[in-house]
């Protein structure tokens, strides 16, 4: 099993859509979790932490689930703004501060 | 601030030539790092360092060198460039370690070995 898998897409919606990505994850000692956005030939940059609590930002809302080693990111509302290709993170407690994991990322195109 | 720059922006290679990529950031930022991105597969970390004078090797450390003279730079080194090296090469820079805080890409680097 890979350390990070992400459906790779792409996921076509139109816009003011909701679409839902899952990440999972294989290693139960796992530490934090990022969702990243990488825009076409760009770098990535944070979207958001995900908290065990589950966190929400504006359209954006993260969950995260211990038991069953998975990460989601719900966006309400879609933008054509929001086409990107957003990126699973996961970093794991007692490893080296080069343990960040990145999944391959799932690809979001927001159509009018 | 300008964040995290790198230099160049785009390089080709010959096969056996060699070269380095620099890495720039004007945040203080003690940790830095080094990622290859190849298409249909992760971001995977090359090396890394945790402050001024050190450096500590990634998953994919073979054929690269780093180096870590001044805070504000980080150098990736490929001695004898091969095509299996292709790649965009991103520098990125955080605060403290990768499960704390966020890192902050530079722009990347397409380097392409012929």
């Amino acid at each position: 099993r890979k350390e990070v898998e992400q459906d790779p897409g792409p996921f076509n919606v139109p816009e003011g859509a909701t679409v839902a990505f899952n990440c999972t994850y294989s290693n139960s000692a796992s530490q934090s979790f990022f969702w990243y956005r990488q825009d076409c030939r760009k770098e990535p940059k944070l979207l958001m932490s995900v908290y065990s609590s589950g966190n929400e930002d504006g359209r954006f809302t993260a969950q995260l689930n211990r038991a069953s080693q998975y990460i989601s990111l719900l966006i309400r509302d879609s933008k054509l703004s929001d086409s990107a290709t957003y990126l699973c993170v996961v970093t794991y407690y007692g490893g080296s501060q080069g343990n960040l994991i990145f999944g391959k990322g799932t690809k979001l195109s927001v159509k009018p | 601030n300008a964040g995290v720059t790198q230099t160049p922006k785009f390089r080709v290679l010959k096969t056996g030539q060699s070269m380095t990529l620099l890495c720039a950031q004007d945040m203080n930022h003690e940790y830095m790092y080094w990622y290859r991105q190849d298409p249909g597969m992760g971001l995977r970390l090359i090396h890394y360092s945790v402050g001024e004078g050190t450096t500590a090797k990634g998953k994919v450390p073979d054929g690269y060198n780093v180096s870590r003279l001044k805070k504000q730079n980080f150098l990736l080194g490929l001695e004898s460039a091969a095509p299996s090296q292709t790649s965009v090469y991103f520098c990125a820079s955080s605060w403290t370690g990768a499960n704390s805080y966020e890192q902050y890409f530079g722009p990347g680097t397409r380097l392409t070995v012929t």
